[in-house]
């Protein structure tokens, strides 16, 4: 049964650092794996998807990684604003096409 | 619209009522998904449809819940006789076809009391 497991669960910076968040799954039998984000009484909101063909996708300060047959993605966020706290969740798409998500980062970025 | 809506936004029940909870897929997205989330813990998958094809139920918690879709429109989530366990968080998603980019909608906050 695959298992999403991100860490860190939380995550406090100050504005303008570099960071990495971590995802890692079970089993590498997945067809893509998609990043959202989760806002306060929000629904979630897509950020980038990686074809499990695909090594990296970049989207303005974002990039992910995605190394299958590590079990391993990690999403980069440069220069991290305020704006950019949220809860990030992790999620894999198997054969069974519903999506596996993990529990997710939260990130606080202050001023 | 231009994306995934959900109604209501919010409700809230008597333990042992029925709810209805609806999801309006992106025009043209034949995937449409339920997810539930509740409070403190991850999204779990609840049901899946595609196109005309049999529904995936295997995310269904019990014979309580039930999900109808009409072609390749409108879904709606049926809890019947409400737990106080059902309380969280009811997110639908669309998408183009499998396997595609997952889009989701605001949610339904269920509440029973």
């Amino acid at each position: 049964k695959q298992e999403v497991t991100q860490i860190p669960a939380a995550l406090s910076v100050p504005e303008g650092e570099n960071l990495v968040l971590n995802c890692s799954f079970t089993d590498s039998a997945i067809y893509n794996l998609q990043w959202f984000r989760q806002d306060p009484g929000k629904g979630l909101t897509s950020l980038l998807l990686i074809q499990s063909s695909q090594r990296e996708q970049t989207s303005g300060r974002l990039n992910a990684s995605l190394d299958k047959s590590s079990g391993r993605s990690t999403l980069y966020i440069a220069a991290s604003q305020p704006g950019d706290s949220a809860t990030y969740l992790c999620a894999v798409c198997e054969a069974g096409t519903a999506l596996i998500f993990g529990k997710g980062t939260t990130l606080s970025v202050s001023s | 619209g231009a994306g995934v809506s959900q109604s209501p936004s919010n409700k809230v029940t008597e333990k042992g009522k029925d709810v209805e909870l609806r999801c309006d897929p992106i025009s043209g997205h034949t995937a449409l998904y339920w997810y539930r989330q509740r409070l403190g813990q991850g999204l779990e998958f609840l049901i899946y449809f595609q196109g005309n094809s049999a529904p995936d139920k295997s995310g269904l918690p019990s014979d309580r819940f039930s999900a109808e879709r009409t072609g390749e429109s409108v879904s709606t989530l049926t809890i019947q006789r409400t737990q106080q366990e059902d309380s969280a968080v009811y997110l639908c998603a669309s998408s183009r076809t499998t396997h595609y980019e997952q889009y989701f909608g605001p949610g339904t906050r269920l509440t029973v009391t």
